[in-house]
């Protein structure tokens, strides 16, 4: 059983399009970190988030953290190949000593 | 400044033997955590230092095993290498591991 749930898993679209990734666990994060991953390389930090509520964006990436701190968003717009990638949520969470876990991630594919 | 050095990026191994993998963090990042990174378990903790000391370690088997040294510098040694240890192992640093990771490129491991 992962801790932390991240849909959808396989994404390919059009370039132009809208996408949105998830991010869910029952348990409390104490902060929760995008990544993206190209083949070859290690994941890249994108965001970090700790506050409920929390949004931030960064150019066309929007990251919402959910109220109760226990879900998060990653939001696209007009997506381009470059954004071509995997896409991993990671919580730190109190229950497990504050570790960083991963979600399964997305691989996100835009077509031009 | 130069970014987290992993040595070697590549390597092959047969059964039974050891191996050691050297993790280098950016200047002055205390925290370094290695993952193992699979395509059927995507990223899975393995452990995380501070400061010389082991802070966290995740679910594997003793034969998985690492240290910190006073430069922060890490490493990690696997022995009696099994097939299934076949993955890329990612270390990555941080000043405080809630506020997000920088990864290295990590090693590949093949075991034969």
């Amino acid at each position: 059983t992962q801790l932390l749930e991240q849909s959808p898993q396989f994404l390919s679209i059009q370039e132009g399009e809208n996408l949105t990734v998830y991010c869910n666990s029952s348990s409390v994060f104490s902060s929760l970190q995008w990544y993206r991953q190209e083949p070859g390389e290690g994941p890249v930090l994108l965001v970090t988030v700790v506050t409920g509520g929390e949004v931030k964006k960064l150019k066309r990436l929007t990251f919402q953290f959910g109220d109760a701190r226990k879900d998060s968003s990653l939001h696209i717009t007009a997506a381009q190949p470059g954004d071509t990638g995997l896409y991993l949520c990671a919580g730190a969470m109190v229950e497990y000593g504050n570790k960083l876990v991963f979600g399964a991630g997305t691989i996100l594919r835009v077509k031009s | 400044k130069a970014g987290v050095t992993q040595t070697p990026r590549y390597l092959i191994k047969t059964r039974g033997q050891q191996v050691t993998l050297s993790c280098s963090p950016i200047s002055g990042h205390r925290s370094v955590s290695w993952y193992q990174q699979t395509p059927g378990q995507g990223l899975q903790f393995l452990f995380e230092y501070f400061s010389e000391t082991q802070r966290n370690k995740g679910n594997f088997p003793g034969r998985f095993s690492g240290r910190q040294f006073s430069n922060s510098r890490s490493e990690m040694n696997v022995s009696t290498l099994e097939l299934g240890d076949s993955a890329l192992y990612l270390c990555a640093s941080s000043l405080d591991s809630l506020y997000g990771y920088t990864f290295g490129s990590g090693t590949r491991l093949t075991v034969v």
